[in-house]
């Protein structure tokens, strides 16, 4: 099984600052997806194929990585990003999420 | 547009089995490359995936559960199901059905539609 760790596993920025999260695989994957959960709520599509926006999601998102190590970048923080954000492997089976990463405003 | 929605018992007792469905609409599971998945949360913690089901009723489990796990569905009724035996208070969490996509050997694999979740507990 493939682990997948979190780093941090929790931060808070200010609005406009750039945020980096990252997610590192114990062995090497082909790709990584990305979910942001809010608070009571589902978890939602973020970023799929390493780099791919899901629909809607604002372009100050982007994804990037290879073979072990990954991140999810906003390149300049905004309130309605504060969320949970985790990563999910599914190029090895069985599929394994990371422990999350919560991000708060500072 | 796609929709799912989970189904479940609310509460439970240890040694029970848990019953869970998940209805959808948008999508079928007879159409190739679909695939329904479920995933669940304990309140607080992070995402664990269960098994997941595909069009041409391949199966998948989370081995540290598969023992106790079955994934069936009904297409016809536009449903998936998941049962767990023998379930104890570590099973409480919020269950989850997520559909998911084949597009092909060269293309990524993800959880794209999530239903809102049905929260589980069990308790003596």
């Amino acid at each position: 099984e493939i682990v997948l760790t979190q780093s941090p596993t929790t931060m808070a920025a200010s609005p406009g600052e750039k945020v980096t999260l990252n997610c590192l695989a114990s062995s090497s994957v082909s790709y990584m997806n990305w979910y942001q959960q809010k608070s009571g709520a589902s978890p939602k599509l973020w970023i799929y194929g390493t780099s791919n926006l899901a629909s809607g999601v604002p372009n100050r998102f982007s994804g990037s990585g290879s073979g072990t190590s990954y991140s999810l970048t906003i390149s300049s923080m905004e309130a309605e990003d504060v969320a949970t954000y985790y990563c999910l492997q599914l190029s090895s089976y069985p599929p394994t999420f990371g422990g999350g990463t919560k991000l708060e405003l500072k | 547009q796609v929709t799912l929605k989970e189904s479940g018992p609310g509460i439970l007792q240890p040694s029970q089995t848990l019953s869970l469905t998940c209805t959808f609409s948008g999508f079928s599971l007879s159409t190739y490359g679909m695939g329904v998945g479920w995933i669940r949360q304990p309140s607080g913690k992070g995402l664990e995936w269960l098994a997941n089901i595909w069009w041409d009723d391949d199966k998948y489990y989370n081995p540290s559960l598969k023992n106790r796990l079955t994934i069936s569905k009904d297409t016809s009724n536009n449903q998936a199901f998941l049962k767990i035996t023998n379930v104890d208070t570590a099973d409480t969490a919020t269950y989850y059905c997520a559909r998911i996509t084949y597009y092909g050997y060269n293309y990524p694999l993800y959880f794209d539609y999530w239903g809102q979740g049905v929260m589980v507990t069990v308790s003596s």
